[in-house]
Order: C-alpha cells, then sequence, then structure tokens
C-alpha cells in the first residue's frame, strides 16, 4: 500500500515507562505531522517536520514528548516516564508539499495506553 | 483564536434520504476548510476541502460542502444516504499563515438506518 503506516498499531504501557511509535509517510512526501487524538475528542495537533526539521513542536504537552525525522522519512515520536493521561491514539499525517492548501493524509494511528 | 464546532455529536438518517452534517468555524484569516471521515478502529479519511474559488466543493463518495462565509459555515452534505456512511466525521479548519496545523472540531457521529 502507498499509504502512512505506523507501528505498533497498539501499544501498552506501565506508566513509567518509556515509549516510541513509528511513522513511515507516504514516499516523497515533505511535510510530517502528528497528532493526539483521546476518546471521544478531535485530533489536537502536536508538531509538524518539514523535511527533517520540526518548524513546529508547539502542541507537545510536556518536555517527556519528543520527536524525530533525522532523514526526513520515517518520523519516531517518542514519550518518556508515561503518564495515565498520555492514553489516546496517536495519529501521524503527510502531506506533498509545503503549501497550506495541500491535503494532509493520515495513518491508522497508534493506540496508547497507559496503565 | 482560531476554532471549529460541530454543535451535532450525533446525525440519525434513514436511508436514501438526503443528510447534512454541520460545521462552523472562527478564524482571523482565510479559511482553508476540509472534512475527514472514521471508521472504527482507522485513521482518518480525506473527502472533500475548500481552498478558493466556487463555493460548492465536491468530494469522495458523493459527498459535498458549502462554503458560506458570511455565515462561516462548511456544512457537509449527501443527497441520499447510505449505511456504509454510518461513521465519525470530523471539520477541520487550517489558516494561510504561518501554520499548517488542523484545528478539528469534536466530531459527528453519522449513523444511517436502514
Amino acid at each position: 500500500g502507498a499509504g502512512v503506516s505506523q507501528s505498533p498499531r497498539y501499544k501498552v504501557a506501565k506508566r513509567g515507562q518509556d515509549v516510541a511509535l513509528r511513522c513511515d509517510p507516504i514516499s516523497g512526501h515533505v511535510s510530517l505531522f502528528w497528532y493526539q487524538q483521546a476518546l471521544g475528542q478531535g485530533p489536537e495537533f502536536l508538531t509538524y517536520f518539514q523535511n527533517e526539521a520540526q518548524l513546529d513542536k508547539s502542541g507537545l504537552p510536556s518536555d517527556r514528548f519528543f520527536a524525530e525525522r533525522p532523514e526526513g522519512s520515517v518520523s519516531t515520536l517518542k514519550i518518556q516516564r508515561t503518564q495515565q493521561e498520555d492514553s489516546a491514539v496517536y495519529l501521524c499525517a503527510s502531506s506533498l508539499e509545503e503549501a497550506s492548501t495541500d491535503t494532509q493524509y493520515f495513518g491508522p494511528g497508534t493506540r496508547l495506553t497507559v496503565l | 483564536a482560531q476554532s471549529v464546532a460541530q454543535p451535532e455529536d450525533q446525525v440519525n438518517v434513514a436511508e436514501g434520504n438526503p443528510l447534512t452534517v454541520k460545521c462552523t468555524y472562527s478564524v482571523s484569516g482565510n479559511p482553508y476548510l476540509f472534512w475527514y471521515v472514521q471508521y472504527p478502529n482507522r485513521g482518518l479519511q480525506f473527502l472533500l476541502k475548500y481552498i478558493t474559488g466556487d463555493n460548492l466543493v465536491k468530494g469522495s463518495y458523493g459527498f459535498e460542502a458549502e462554503f458560506n462565509k458570511s455565515q462561516t459555515s462548511f456544512h457537509l452534505k449527501k443527497p441520499s444516504a447510505l449505511v456504509s456512511d454510518s461513521a465519525l466525521y470530523f471539520c477541520a479548519v487550517r489558516v494561510d499563515y504561518n501554520t499548517d496545523k488542523l484545528i478539528f472540531g469534536t466530531g459527528t457521529r453519522l449513523q444511517v438506518f436502514p
């Protein structure tokens, strides 16, 4: 498939553990986004990359959240010392260009449950 | 601050009848508006977008939406609903300066009854 892929699809962590969530964007897409979707809510923006540059990280809820995209393709969202309030679906999206008019295409998400 | 409102948590419609899912927005610049659909345990699927031009936008699966600047609305419509249209629908807005992030509404669950 040529869509955005994410792994793992489901992750259960004990409180205090570190987790890493992976996103493979559509090949050739310049822009990559991470969103957090709590149960019963709409997705909320976390961070944005243009190639390897992280241009906006204003949505990251705390310094426990860290994202990278070192080669401008695959991205990893890392959460350190997970807390129960981190339980959510983490969505990754990519778009071809940098323009605001471009469509973001979403992956299936990673459902994180922190016990 | 930019925001999107979807005033209905759930919309119920009989199969074959027209459907409308409402969305209003509040932005300080020119809005770029999007509709996405989410099926259980799946990501968001793009339906359509308004950037500029014709206020009536046609999208995937027979859906369309009308941009109304005076009412700051972007309602999603379909002339004849299908049971398979039952899903969660999200309206989103992006403004045309500095940020490419989407601001989403809280979603509307569409239930189409046979």
